[in-house]
């Protein structure tokens, strides 16, 4: 049974660029997390989506946005990449977008570097 | 917009128990505590969670006072493979039961 599968694992973009980050949850989870950690810090939410829609954000600009498809994985977009953008991305998936009796489980991420 | 405080940093020797507190003085009636820890370049890993009673898993245990304002996490038996960050987290409903991960405790199990 997989579990939650990220690609790529590594990504080099430049500034001003965009860049599309790849979730697959685990089987039979529905609902979908990103989150940004930053080097030496802990994870902070981006954006949550059940359903195919976005139910949840976090502090993040538009530059973020994200996708759901039918079968749960999840695309996670940033435009116009800045130099602060460089981070660990991380995907959790979980059973149900609200119950607060549900772990997250996180996949391994994506390590972004903006040149 | 952590709702969490943990030390910064913990020692335990090898084979010991490791207790990692944790104080969460704002916590509502029915939000959970949550324990995940990441080691070095992967990503968190599950431990365990509770709400008002202790509970014990394969991993760990989870104590959490009768108010509920604080919590401690046990590894019964410590090894150097539980080095790792410890994260302490409290699901918080208003928010629709998001995450939000403080800076952790880095607990170092010492042969």
């Amino acid at each position: 049974d997989a579990g939650v599968t990220q690609s790529p694992t590594h990504l080099i973009k430049t500034r001003g660029q965009q860049v599309t980050l790849r979730c697959s949850p685990k089987s039979g989870h529905d609902t979908v997390s990103w989150y940004q950690q930053a080097l030496g810090q802990g994870p902070q939410f981006i954006f949550q989506y059940y359903e195919e829609e976005e139910r949840q954000r976090g502090n993040f600009p538009d530059r973020f946005s994200g996708h759901q498809f039918p079968n749960y994985s999840s695309e996670l977009n940033v435009n116009a990449l800045l130099l602060g953008d460089s981070a660990l991305y991380l995907c959790a998936s979980s059973l149900t977008a609200s119950w607060g009796n549900q772990p997250q489980h996180f996949g391994d991420g994506t390590r972004l570097s903006i040149l | 917009d952590a709702k969490t405080t943990q030390p910064t940093s913990m020692d335990c020797a090898e084979g010991r128990a490791a207790n990692l507190p944790c104080n969460h003085s704002t916590i509502s009636g029915n939000e959970y505590v949550y324990w995940y820890r990441q080691i070095h370049s992967q990503g968190p890993q599950y431990i365990i969670h509770g709400l008002k009673n202790n509970e014990t898993n394969e991993m760990a245990s989870l104590i959490i006072t009768e108010d509920r304002k604080s919590s401690t996490l046990i590894l019964p038996h410590a090894t150097l493979r539980d080095t790792a960050v410890y994260y302490c987290i409290v699901r918080v409903e208003s928010t629709g039961n998001q995450f939000y991960f403080g800076t952790g405790t880095s607990l170092t199990v010492i042969p």
